[in-house]
């Protein structure tokens, strides 16, 4: 079974740090760009990270530009999401999505929070 | 990195057809044939329901269907039935590797 499973979310003050971890089973990881997608509950889709299958393009939302850094390891199947400077806004549920063709997200996990308050 | 406009939402009796709207710009919705579309019901995760334009994963119903036209790309469901009650969002490859989704459509059958 096709299966991401993401962890490490939290409740953190705002200016700290988190780190995103995405764990993949059931399809060869190194063949797919992946990429992380949130959702403040309620509210719409945003798309905020993604790197290719063997990290030689990333790319960031202008959010997020400068404070998150996308990065995976293919031996162990993971997907990483290093939060810095975190701010309010950037409270949601943050999505580990897979790609098909590159260009369109075909199996999501389940996602994690990220909860930013003092 | 604009989201893309949709309708906030639409409705239609069982068996009628709708289509949401999606309206970009030249760097995104009418630079690439990469526009998917994903169906999120209440407490879920998002499905994809369209990729490339018009390309049906396997598994959804060929009663959704969707195209592109300039800047603005479209979803049709028709047929409409109960369970296709649910959150549509467009996305499109914007270039240099970044995507955009759009605003969100609340889907009402009525």
């Amino acid at each position: 079974e096709v299966q991401l499973v993401e962890s490490g979310g939290g409740l953190v003050q705002p200016g700290r740090s988190l780190r995103l971890s995405c764990a993949a089973s059931g399809f060869s990881f190194d063949d797919h760009a992946m990429h992380w997608v949130r959702q403040v509950p309620g509210k719409g889709l945003e798309w905020v990270s993604g790197l290719t299958w063997n990290s030689l393009s990333i790319a960031y939302a202008d959010s997020v530009k400068g404070r998150f850094t996308i990065s995976r390891d293919n031996a162990k199947n993971s997907l990483y999401l290093q939060m810095n400077s975190l701010r309010t806004e950037d409270m949601a549920l943050y999505y580990c999505v897979k790609t098909t063709g590159d260009r369109s997200f075909d199996i999501w996990g389940q996602g994690t929070m990220v909860t930013v308050s003092s | 990195q604009s989201a893309l406009t949709q309708p906030r939402s639409v409705s239609g009796s069982p068996g009628q057809s709708v289509t949401i709207s999606c309206t970009g710009t030249s760097s995104d919705v009418g630079g690439y044939n990469y526009i998917s579309w994903y169906q999120q019901h209440p407490g879920k995760g998002p499905k994809v329901m369209i990729y490339d334009v018009s390309k049906r994963p396997s598994g959804v119903p060929d009663r959704f269907s969707g195209s592109k036209s300039g800047n603005t790309a479209s979803l049709t469901i028709s047929g409409l039935q109960a369970e296709d009650e649910a959150d549509y969002y467009c996305c499109s490859y914007a270039g240099s590797s970044t995507f955009v989704f759009g605003t969100g459509t609340k889907v009402t059958v009525l």
